[in-house]
């Protein structure tokens, strides 16, 4: 079975600080994909980032990075210089088998980004 | 490029009652999902349609829900005879499908209560 932990339920920070988001997950699967979603108050849900298990190299995406690490199964998000937009909740998720590709999501982290 | 479309956007009905939601996926996207999400927790699958055939529906409760996807473009979710707990968002995703683990596009979500 596959699992997903975000163990912070809720973060509040002040603008321009830097946070990161944990993450942790179990698969038995020796190929898997991992990915960030970001729920706004509109509440759709929008694809942040897509990460294979072979590619263990860390990504920077303007303020955004994620740090991928398979020896610890964790998979961290980090904001620089938070901004009142980035207050949502932040999903972390892992795929399914070959073909059943639906993810496995995590509980949520609500981030609240003080101005 | 137009989004994934769902509707309605919102319904209440009394339990016991039926309800169907429609969802139309990103055009050329094989692969339609139905995901459940209650709230405070992660979305959480409910069927996965691979063009018109069903890839998982393990989570899927056959008493009571029940999915279709015609011609391998729409969907439709029905509920029938809904109860309290089925109160929750409920979310249509799309990808590309095939052998990668293509990230999943959301539609907004129908926001059921069940009073």
């Amino acid at each position: 079975a596959q699992k997903v932990t975000q163990a912070q339920t809720e973060i509040s920070v002040v603008e321009k600080e830097d946070v990161t988001l944990d993450c942790v997950y179990e698969t038995r699967d020796t190929t898997y994909y991992l990915f960030w979603y970001k729920q706004p108050p509109s509440g759709e849900l929008v694809f942040l980032i897509r990460r294979n298990s072979f590619d263990e190299q860390n990504e920077i995406s303007g303020r955004y990075s994620w740090n991928f690490q398979k020896s610890t199964s964790s998979f961290n998000f980090t904001i620089t210089a938070s901004q009142v937009v980035d207050s949502a909740v932040y999903f972390c998720a892992l795929t399914g088998t070959a073909g059943r590709r639906a993810l496995t999501f995590g509980s949520g982290t609500r981030l609240q980004v003080q101005p | 490029e137009a989004g994934v479309a769902q509707s309605p956007r919102y319904k209440i009905i009394e339990k016991r009652q039926s309800v169907a939601f429609w969802c139309n996926p990103i055009s050329g996207h094989a692969t339609l999902y139905w995901y459940q999400q209650i709230l405070g927790q992660g979305p959480k699958l409910l069927i996965q349609f691979q063009n018109n055939g069903v890839v998982d529906d393990s989570q899927l409760p056959k008493d009571r829900f029940s999915a279709e996807r015609l011609k391998g473009v729409d969907s439709t979710l029905k509920i029938q005879p809904a109860k309290l707990e089925d109160s929750a968002v409920y979310l249509c995703a799309s990808s590309l499908g095939g052998g990668q683990a293509y990230e999943q596009y959301f539609g907004p979500g129908t926001r059921l209560t069940v009073t």
